[in-house]
């Protein structure tokens, strides 16, 4: 099946910092999404970004599907976006299709 | 408020034992799905339905089971041949894709 890989596994930064998180995975997909996890579980939709680049205030995604890899940018960094960053992606288009997660980037924002 | 609810939110489990996880969702959504996340790990595809009376095996079915009788409804029992069934358990939803939206989650530990 295909493979997603996320860098860094950890990071810490200080409030006010950017950053770049990447997924890279294995194969031609048909869709990818970002989610964030909050410290109590909650998952969050953060962009469906099969291709191309999106913003949505201090978050900026970036997909490339040619080089099979999408970037998150996080910029002026909050405590509150401290969690885990997942990727993942589909292959097919065919409705109800499910997505395989990389294992994620936990972020931690230390004011 | 349109969403996802799961219950219980913690679960304590004997050996031996089958247990159902509840999750409901008012979005109107043709898809739902059953996921496990182990800590520090990222999140596996258990089940998923792409409507009602229907649905499929995802990566890691064994020792699951679910239904899908009414569209807003999509409990997974986990029974007594999940060898290692402490984990979080996401349920999630989706229109036209993919999984999109997430529940809260449950917490079950086996004692």
């Amino acid at each position: 099946g295909i493979q997603v890989e996320q860098s860094p596994p950890d990071l810490i930064l200080q409030e006010g910092a950017n950053s770049t998180l990447r997924c890279n995975f294995s194969d031609s997909v048909n869709n990818l999404q970002w989610f964030h996890q909050n410290p109590w579980g909650q998952l969050i939709n953060l962009f469906y970004i099969p291709s191309g680049t999106k913003q949505n205030g201090r978050l900026s995604a970036t997909t490339v599907a040619t080089e099979r890899y999408s970037l998150l940018y996080i910029s002026s960094s909050q405590t509150t976006d401290s969690g885990v960053y997942f990727c993942a992606v589909d292959l097919t288009r065919a409705a109800g299709n499910k997505l395989t997660f990389g294992g994620g980037t936990r972020v931690l924002v230390k004011p | 408020d349109g969403g996802i609810t799961q219950s219980p939110k913690y679960l304590f489990r004997k050996e031996g034992q089958n247990v159902t996880l509840s999750c409901e969702q008012n979005l109107n959504h043709d898809a739902m799905y059953w996921y496990r996340q182990d800590p520090g790990q990222g999140l596996r595809l258990i089940y998923y339905s792409q409507i009602v009376n229907d649905f499929q095996k995802g990566d890691i079915a064994e020792g699951y089971s679910v239904s899908r009788e009414k569209k807003e409804s999509f409990p997974l029992t986990v029974t007594s041949a999940q060898k290692n069934p402490t984990a979080f358990y996401l349920c999630a939803s989706g229109e036209g894709g993919s999984p999109r939206f997430f529940g809260p989650g449950t917490r079950l530990t086996v004692l």
